[in-house]
């Protein structure tokens, strides 16, 4: 019973590099989302979806694609790398009203 | 505009209750009340919610005043495992689409 799993755990990035943090579900949740915590913050939400096919912008949708191609899948891409986005990545699944979102462990990113 | 206010911090002692405010006066009748915690960079846990009506689980209670303008989370046997920031959340009951957006939290810490 995975969950949610998100790769990779750890990344180091030079600035301007691109990649794609991966999120995959197994709960057959039509809806997904990721965030990004700063040192210290909350959560900050930066793009959802909610079914294959259809996404949406956050709070802080900025230098991040998303596509939804399947229900298990949810990967966010870095266009560009910047310092600015040095953060810790959560992916999360379901948690459409009155349920519970399911939320990976993370990715920890750091942008030189 | 956050919808919830909570403190900053506060502190338990291990065994006793904690029991964690949260002040949502502008709530609309179709809003639900969510708390999650977040224990040290680990991915959010759904802990409870509720409507109108007090819960329990087998993790919490939560009371909603009348009102409906604040609510309490209460842990009734704190224990240092329990130390991590609890979010309070409002959202919409009525829309699928409505993602969960998180404010700064509690911190509380479960001293021995």
């Amino acid at each position: 019973n995975a969950g949610v799993t998100q790769t990779p755990k750890f990344q180091v990035l030079k600035t301007g590099q691109s990649m794609t943090l991966q999120c995959a579900q197994d709960m057959n949740h039509e809806y997904m989302s990721w965030y990004r915590q700063d040192p210290g913050m909350g959560l900050r939400l930066i793009h959802y979806s909610v079914g294959a096919g259809i996404t949406d912008q956050g709070e802080v949708p900025n230098g991040y694609n998303v596509s939804r191609s399947t229900t298990e899948d949810f990967p966010l891409r870095l266009l560009s790398a910047a310092p600015s986005q040095t953060s810790v990545y959560f992916c999360a699944s379901g948690g459409l009203v009155d349920t519970e979102a399911f939320f990976g462990q993370g990715t920890r990113l750091t942008v030189v | 505009d956050a919808k919830t206010t909570q403190p900053p911090s506060m502190d338990c002692a291990e065994g006793r209750a904690a029991n964690l405010p949260c002040n949502h006066s502008t709530i609309s009748g179709n809003e639900y009340v969510y708390w999650y915690r977040q224990i040290h960079s680990q991915g959010p846990q759904y802990i409870i919610h509720g409507l109108k009506n007090n819960e329990t689980n087998e993790m919490a209670s939560l009371i909603i005043t009348e009102d409906r303008k604040s609510s309490t989370l209460i842990l009734p046997h704190a224990t240092l495992r329990d130390t991590a920031v609890y979010y309070c959340i409002v959202r919409a009951s009525n829309s699928g689409n409505t993602p969960l957006v998180f404010g700064k939290g509690t911190r509380l810490s479960v001293i021995a």
